[in-house]
């Protein structure tokens, strides 16, 4: 079956620190991935993607990603936080019998001056 | 290019009535797929439409519908409201399958009471 476990449910950083955010996925096939960012009451943006290649993929903002076949984890990195980062974070797997994804639950990130 | 545009932006509704949300897609995106998101459960997959057909349908009942016209627009239809339906729902736009991703609109935030 597919899935996507985000184990952090809320993390807390100061500014200027180092982030990692973690996923782990379930998928019967090789998978695409995905890291989405959403700001309070907005939709999803696209942070970065996967879909074969580099395991080390770069996105927006300043984030990055390694992918990790041996370990089923696609995490997320950010050398130094910013305020404007505080959001919430979901890791993506698809897409699935067509254009279905599944998502993790979300990791809440509060930037702290 | 425009991105995904979701109507209204808010709703307020009363048990019982039904409601209709709607959602242009990408230009050219043939694939619109439609998400609840609440905060205990996450992103959960309503259904897809792809040139005007439903490809896949998650595990919602009955009561949630959607078709898909000739221009892609989508909409989605929720009868006989329950306060539990009350959530973010958003519908995201997909390119050709495979090797893609999902661009999100702002979503319909739905309040039943």
């Amino acid at each position: 079956a597919q899935s996507v476990t985000q184990p952090d449910i809320h993390i807390t950083v100061s500014e200027g620190a180092s982030l990692e955010l973690r996923c782990n996925y379930s998928y019967g096939a090789t998978p695409y991935l995905f890291w989405y960012v959403q700001s309070p009451g907005q939709g999803l943006q696209l942070l970065l993607k996967y879909f074969s290649g580099d395991t080390l993929v770069q996105g927006i903002k300043g984030f990055e990603a390694e992918f990790k076949r041996s370990q089923s984890s696609f995490n997320l990195r950010k050398p130094s936080v910013h305020w404007s980062d505080a959001a919430e974070y979901f890791c993506a797997v698809g897409p699935y019998t067509g254009n279905q994804f599944y998502f993790g639950t979300g990791t809440s990130l509060t930037v702290i001056p | 290019k425009a991105g995904v545009t979701q109507t209204p932006r808010y709703l307020i509704k009363t048990r019982g009535q039904q409601v209709t949300l709607s959602c242009s897609p990408i230009s050219g995106h043939r694939s619109v797929s439609w998400y609840q998101q609440t905060p205990g459960q996450g992103l959960q997959f309503l259904f897809e439409y792809f040139s005007e057909t439903q490809r896949n349908k998650g595990n919602f009942p009955g009561r949630f519908s959607g078709r898909q016209f000739s221009n892609s627009r989508s909409e989605m239809n929720v009868s006989t409201l329950e306060l539990g339906d009350s959530a973010l729902y958003l519908c995201a736009s997909s390119g050709t399958q495979g090797n893609t991703e999902a661009f999100f609109g702002q979503g319909t935030r739905l309040t039943v009471v």
